[in-house]
């Protein structure tokens, strides 16, 4: 139980482009959803809190123009990175929260890689 | 706020001898502690947590951590490391007197090698 899937694990893109990433979770309903930016061989960074049905709460220092994202359900979460620059090629992983459950802890996405050329 | 202190950035062990892997932390309110890992190029996986109740609290792949309030440590042991233990481990905290979403603190990660 408590698997979250991500959606694409890869994606190379052109500078300029838009770049959607989608983070489900399978088993259970995920309330709160978060997105994370991972840089080589460095912790998680937080850019925001994704609560379904309400606008997502970002981290000081992450542009909300920048990164969309949309929590339209309790099973799915989208990152849109618009107008990607080579900047923020960078690993993404989502996580989720089982609103019905009680342990607290976080399920990890396995991760999207994106690469902006 | 909350934060977290991973001191070592890497963690040498020879396979068979005993891994640690340490933490500390800083919370205004009650900590929830978690330890995660991650593969190359994966998610993070969910090793083990404190919530409340017995400050020895045992996890996945015969991981345990210790939580001492007057440390404020909660560092990850295993009796017996194995070469497949080598990973990049992350401890984590929330501060329930700060935060309603469970949102996570985490450490700057340990990378463990463990030597055949």
């Amino acid at each position: 139980g408590a698997v979250v899937s991500q959606h694409p694990s890869w994606v190379i893109c052109k500078s300029g482009t838009s770049v959607k990433i989608e983070c489900r979770s399978l088993d259970f309903q995920a309330t709160t959803m978060f997105w994370y930016r991972q840089f080589p061989k460095q912790s998680l960074m937080l850019m925001a809190t994704s609560n379904e049905g309400s606008k997502a709460t970002y981290e000081q220092g992450v542009e909300k123009d920048k990164f969309l994202i949309n929590h339209a359900s309790l099973t799915l979460s989208t990152l849109t990175v618009t107008s990607a620059h080579p900047e923020d090629s960078s690993f993404y992983i989502c996580s989720a929260r089982d609103g019905a459950g009680a342990g607290h802890e976080q399920f990890f996405g396995p991760g999207t890689r994106l690469t902006v050329l | 706020a909350q934060s977290v202190a991973q001191p070592e950035d890497q963690v040498n062990v020879a396979e068979g001898n005993p891994l640690t892997v340490k933490c500390t932390y800083s919370v205004s309110g009650n900590p929830y502690l978690f330890w995660y890992v991650q593969y190359p190029n994966r998610g993070l996986q969910f090793l083990l947590k404190y919530i409340t109740g017995d400050n020895l609290v045992k996890g996945s792949y015969g991981f345990e951590a210790e939580f001492n309030k007057s440390q404020t440590s909660f560092h990850l042991k295993k009796p017996s490391a194995l070469v497949s233990d080598s990973a990049l481990y992350f401890c984590a905290v929330r501060d329930l007197l700060t935060d309603s979403w469970g949102k996570l603190q985490f450490g700057a990660g340990t990378q463990v090698v463990v030597t055949p």
